[in-house]
């Protein structure tokens, strides 16, 4: 079992829409807990820390269940620009765990 | 804008080669982190050091990859003798004590 699990996808989303992704982790002493961005041929980029009381950044929402071992991000309206690979990462020491991350395209 | 600078941005070889990869990371960064991404494992991460000293390298293959930071600027990742499976896109990023990582553009390795 992968320490970290997400739904590979791809979500297939037109613009303006809500999209939601969860992932759930396997180590319970994790501290850790991220949403990173990747584009196709690129390097992963950070997109926000979760907290345990929940967080936003504009349209990004992200919320950490430690109790259910689950983490969630959502997106409302969705931009084309949005399209990208989501990874959700968790890390209980330095070097970080990625999940092997959600495919999103948004469509006009 | 600072960024992690890694070379070269692609390498082809064939199996048997020594492949040399280098990452300099942001400046004032004191824990340099190289990740190794595939189709099929993901982003993995194979070592990281901090202040220059390495802490954990658990997750590579010891045999055959090592990894050094000569100083402070400079962190090397090498593979000797290379295979095909190690083919990948190797992924060097910094961070200063706890804050967020940037990662690097990555060096696309095919080892044929």
């Amino acid at each position: 079992r992968k320490e970290v699990e997400q739904d590979p996808g791809p979500f297939n989303v037109p613009e303006g829409a809500t999209v939601a992704f969860n992932c759930t982790y396997s180590n319970s002493a994790s501290q850790s807990f991220f949403w990173y961005r990747q584009d196709c041929r690129k390097e992963p980029k950070l997109l926000m820390s979760v907290y345990s009381s929940g967080n936003e950044d504009g349209r990004f929402t992200a919320q950490l269940n430690r109790a259910s071992q689950y983490i969630s991000l959502l997106i409302r309206d969705s931009k084309l620009s949005d399209s990208a690979t989501y990874l959700c990462v968790v890390s209980d020491r330095p070097g970080l765990v990625f999940g092997a991350g959600t495919i999103l395209r948004v469509k006009s | 804008d600072a960024r992690v600078t890694q070379t070269p941005r692609d390498k082809v070889t064939e199996m048997g080669q020594e492949v040399t990869m280098r990452c300099q990371p942001i400046l004032g960064h004191n824990t340099v982190f190289w990740y190794r991404q595939t189709m099929m494992q993901g982003l993995e991460l194979l070592a990281y050091f901090r202040n220059r000293a390495p802490l954990d390298d658990s997750g590579m293959p010891k045999d055959r990859f090592s990894a050094e930071m000569p100083d402070a600027t400079l962190a090397t990742l090498k593979i000797q003798p290379s295979e095909p499976r190690d083919s990948a896109v190797y992924f060097c990023a910094s961070a200063f004590s706890g804050q967020p990582q940037h990662f690097g553009d990555g060096t696309r390795l095919s080892i044929l």
